[in-house]
């Protein structure tokens, strides 16, 4: 059964830092690109950063472009957000999701909610 | 950017009714647009890709259609599980994907 689950989300003050981790089972993690998306509290989705399989090509919303860095370790299948500067409009729920078909997104993880608050 | 917007807003709809949800996209995407239905506290989940393909263990009263700029997603028959909000979002325009703001399936 493919399956991802994030962990790392929590309380974090705004300017500190938080990584994100999205662990993959069920399929060959090595030959996928990858995204993180977000969902801020009653909101709708966001795609926030994609990395390709190797690993050789990253590309980021924006928004996020400079403080976040997207990763991925296919020895440990995988997937890492490193969070600098944190803001309060990056409050959300993060998701991470396979590619599919090129810019789909299935499966998707659970979600690990991160709150940027003093 | 790729502006994509979802009518109605809202769609209450009895069970067992069909259920007809519009997506458009600002500029043509071509078949590069997928669905995805979210329940209260779950992740998303793909029903289609290319505008008309069924993901995996989606069910046939799902479907998908359209190109270029207009979509539809078409549920035949609703069932008590397919209350939600549905979510289009275009991947023509790679890697700036964008999804539209979503059209919630109430029970009438």
């Amino acid at each position: 059964q493919e399956r991802l689950v994030e962990s790392g989300g929590g309380v974090v003050q705004p300017g500190r830092s938080l990584r994100l981790s999205c662990a993959a089972s069920g399929f060959y993690f090595s030959t996928y690109g990858m995204h993180w998306l977000r969902q801020a509290p009653g909101k709708g989705l966001e795609w926030v950063a994609v990395i390709s399989y190797d690993g050789s090509t990253k590309y980021y919303t924006d928004s996020v472009k400079g403080r976040f860095t997207i990763s991925r370790d296919n020895s440990k299948n995988t997937l890492y957000l490193q969070m600098n500067s944190l803001r309060a409009e990056d409050t959300a729920v993060y998701y991470c999701a396979r590619d599919r078909e090129g810019g789909a997104f299935d499966p998707w993880g659970q979600g690990t909610l991160v709150t940027v608050s003093s | 950017e790729i502006v994509m917007t979802q009518s109605p807003v809202a769609l209450s709809v009895s069970p067992g009714e069909r259920a007809t949800l519009s997506c458009r996209a600002s500029q043509s995407v071509n078949s590069n647009l997928a669905w995805y239905q979210q329940k209260p506290g779950q992740a998303p989940r793909l029903l289609i890709y290319g505008a008309s393909t069924r993901a995996t263990g989606i069910p046939a009263r799902f479907s998908g259609s359209g190109s270029g700029t207009e979509f539809t997603l078409t549920i035949l028959s609703l069932q008590s599980e397919d209350f939600a909000v549905y979510y289009c979002q275009q991947y023509k325009y790679w890697p700036q994907f964008t999804f539209g703001p979503g059209t919630k399936v109430d029970i009438k």
